[in-house]
């Protein structure tokens, strides 16, 4: 089956850089989606279509992609941002099957 | 303001059968494919189950095809899943998600109703 691979965990002082990964092979083909739960919270679309932010998102969080890596960043961390994080695509069997990563835990120190 | 407003869930015995209902407003909801995703306590997301805006075209995770059941009254701005043959490991929070497109990805969710399978 189809997996996407993250980072369990990435900290980060305030202020600094947050990038975190997802891997995929069918990531150069397919449109990856990233979300941010914070505890006892429904997920948020906070980027999507790999780099576009929805209404509402603070620009300070980007998307990229290259090859079989796509990448979330947030460029000057704050406190607020701290949650977990899951990015979301498919793969390309020609099969309706959508898979998540299996989460990345972001600490603002 | 888009609102997604799950109910339903509670507590089930293995083999049992239980129905979610997701009440939908803020939008034009025949407009919009949906989503069912469910979380596992203290794991991460699964896509449960998708509904294309007519009710027609629907897809299902493997873990759950064959057991549950999507559908939409488009009439009542209201999403369903039908349970049923409940097994321990379909304990989760279950999510309702608008979809963004027919890709899967959600771009507003609920809060969530939790399912609890256990004897």
């Amino acid at each position: 089956s189809y997996e996407l691979t993250q980072p369990p965990s990435v900290s980060v002082s305030p202020g600094q850089t947050a990038r975190i990964t997802c891997s995929g092979v069918a990531l150069p083909n397919q449109y990856a989606y990233w979300y941010q739960q914070k505890p006892g919270q429904a997920p948020v679309l906070v980027i999507y279509k790999d780099t576009e932010r929805p209404s509402g998102i603070p620009e300070r969080f980007s998307g990229s992609s290259s090859g079989t890596t796509v990448t979330m960043t947030i460029s000057g961390v704050q406190a607020e941002d701290e949650a977990d994080f899951y990015c979301q695509s498919a793969d390309s069997s020609g099969s309706y099957n959508v898979v998540f990563g299996g989460g990345t835990k972001l600490t603002v120190l | 303001e888009v609102q997604l407003v799950e109910s339903g869930g509670g507590l089930v015995q293995p083999g049992g059968s239980l129905r979610l209902s997701c009440a939908a407003s803020g939008f034009t909801f025949n407009n919009y494919e949906m989503n069912w995703v469910r979380q596992a306590p203290g794991k991460g997301l699964e896509w449960v189950s998708y509904i294309g805006r007519s009710g027609i075209t629907i897809y299902y995770a493997d873990s759950v095809k064959g057991r549950f059941t999507i559908s939409r009254d488009n009439a009542k701005n209201s999403l369903y899943l039908q349970m049923n043959s409940l097994r321990a490991e379909d304990t989760a929070v279950y999510y309702c998600a608008r979809a963004g497109d027919s890709s899967g990805y959600s771009d507003h969710w609920g809060q969530g109703t939790l399912v609890t399978v256990s004897s």
